[in-house]
């Protein structure tokens, strides 16, 4: 059973638009949050982090937003470009204390020029 | 520094040949994790060692699959005999220490297709 779930295999957005990728978790326990981003060929590279005790975490143009009580999460792409195009992975480290992440399926962004 | 560093990049055998795959992290780190990348299950953790010892090793679908970090420069994934369903992309991926980020660095990968 997928804890950790990106509904949307892919999304297309246009360039300069805001781009909004989902993820939904189901483990009230899940204590830190990633998302990780994935070119063709290579291996995932680390993108943004929140902790459960927050609740919105920015840099740059990226900004993940956390809502506990619905147990979802959200990362925003503003502009955004057409090397953000990729696939986006979030992940939940679990359990506590440990540095074991549960990775979702991910969703493929392309940015439309 | 060189990231992780994975090989073979591509492997192609056939079913029922011995498989291994290999990994040097990065130096200093002292966590190591082995990934499977599939389209239905996206990226699933096999296994992950601290300080060389296996802590976990719950994601590792069967027997036919093992793992070793003989030391804290170099870890194998050997999957013997090798089956069609383990056709797969593999990750590995390292993690610096208790006072390092959360994050892990991941290795380039090794595409195994299993005939």
């Amino acid at each position: 059973d997928q804890q950790v779930k990106q509904n949307s295999p892919s999304l297309s957005v246009q360039e300069g638009r805001i781009s909004i990728l989902n993820c939904d978790y189901t483990n009230s326990m899940f204590d830190y949050f990633l998302w990780y981003k994935k070119y063709p060929a290579e291996g995932p590279t680390f993108l943004i982090s929140i902790s459960s005790i927050k609740d919105k975490n920015e840099d740059g143009r990226f900004t993940v937003f956390l809502n506990k009580s619905a147990k979802h999460l959200s990362l925003h792409i503003v502009p955004s470009q057409p090397g953000d195009s990729a696939v986006y992975f979030c992940a939940a480290k679990h359990p506590p204390g440990t540095y074991k992440y549960i990775f979702g399926t991910g969703t493929r962004l392309k940015v439309l020029a | 520094d060189a990231g992780v560093i994975q090989s073979p990049r591509h492997e192609v055998t056939e079913m029922g040949q011995e498989v291994t795959l290999r990994c040097k992290p990065i130096s200093g780190h002292n966590s190591l994790f082995w990934y499977r990348q599939t389209m239905m299950r996206g990226l699933e953790l096999l296994i992950y060692f601290n300080n060389n010892v296996p802590i976990d090793d719950s994601g590792m679908p069967e027997d036919r699959f093992s793992a070793k970090m003989p030391n804290a420069s170099f870890s194998t994934l050997k999957i013997q005999p090798s089956e069609p369903r383990d056709s797969a992309v593999y990750f590995c991926a390292s993690r610096s220490g208790p006072r390092g980020g959360n994050e892990q660095f991941f290795g380039p990968g090794t595409r195994l297709t299993v005939l």
